[in-house]
């Protein structure tokens, strides 16, 4: 069975400071690595990754993906109180697995002022 | 782009009754998956469908049942309601082809 494990499952931290976390996957046919962000309701999506060490960059976000090792992370720099969240990684698998994501726990995050 | 749009936003119901709740895709997106949130399991995947056909189906009973019509739209049932159902429903659409999903604001349901 597809399987995604986040650590740590929950983060404080005071606005400025940088913060990585961690994805571990073992997905049979693995074919990319989705990060997203829920705050409220929906899970917003930040990145896809399919290839090892290409960088994805958005802003103050960025994210990583080795292949070889079956992890990403996502670096969040110069943290402010809205990136408070919790941060979903999700891996989609080919074959027959259309359009389902296998999600991992979650990692909250929480930044204070 | 209109986003993914869910109703009903709430929800609460009785045990033993049943519930259809809806999903309208990203304009031009064929691919509608459901998931349920809940705080023990997180988020797991319900169902996908595609072009009105089901593909893929994920480790639920079979009082989750869903449908997709020509326009995309795709609604999904739940039958006999158990106090286990309440839960978040999330529904994501992707394009053809493409790997990222963008999911609604959600079904938050309430089985009393």
């Amino acid at each position: 069975e597809d399987k995604v494990v986040q650590s740590p499952l929950s983060l404080v931290v005071h606005e400025g400071d940088t913060v990585t976390l961690n994805c571990s996957y073992e997905v049979t046919n693995f074919r990319s690595l989705l990060w997203y962000k829920q705050e409220k309701k929906a899970p917003t999506f930040l990145f896809m990754l399919t290839s090892s060490g290409i960088e994805k960059k958005s802003g103050r976000l960025s994210s990583i993906l080795d292949k070889k090792e079956l992890f990403s992370i996502l670096n969040i720099t110069a943290t402010q109180t809205g990136d408070s969240a919790v941060y979903l990684c999700a891996c989609h698998a080919g074959g027959t697995s259309y359009g389902k994501l296998t999600f991992g726990q979650g990692t909250i995050l929480t930044v204070h002022p | 782009k209109a986003g993914v749009t869910q109703t009903p936003r709430y929800l609460i119901k009785t045990r033993g009754q049943q519930v259809t709740l809806s999903c309208s895709p990203i304009s031009g997106h064929r691919s509608v998956s459901w998931y349920q949130q809940t705080p023990g399991q997180g988020l797991q995947f319900l169902f996908e469908y595609f072009s009105e056909t089901q593909r893929n189906k994920g480790n639920f009973p079979g009082r989750f049942s869903g449908r997709q019509f020509s326009n995309s739209r795709s609604e999904m049932n739940v039958s006999t309601l158990e106090l286990g159902d309440s839960a978040l429903y999330l529904c994501a659409s992707r394009g053809t082809g493409a790997y990222e999903q963008y999911f609604g604001p959600g079904t938050r349901l309430t089985v009393t």
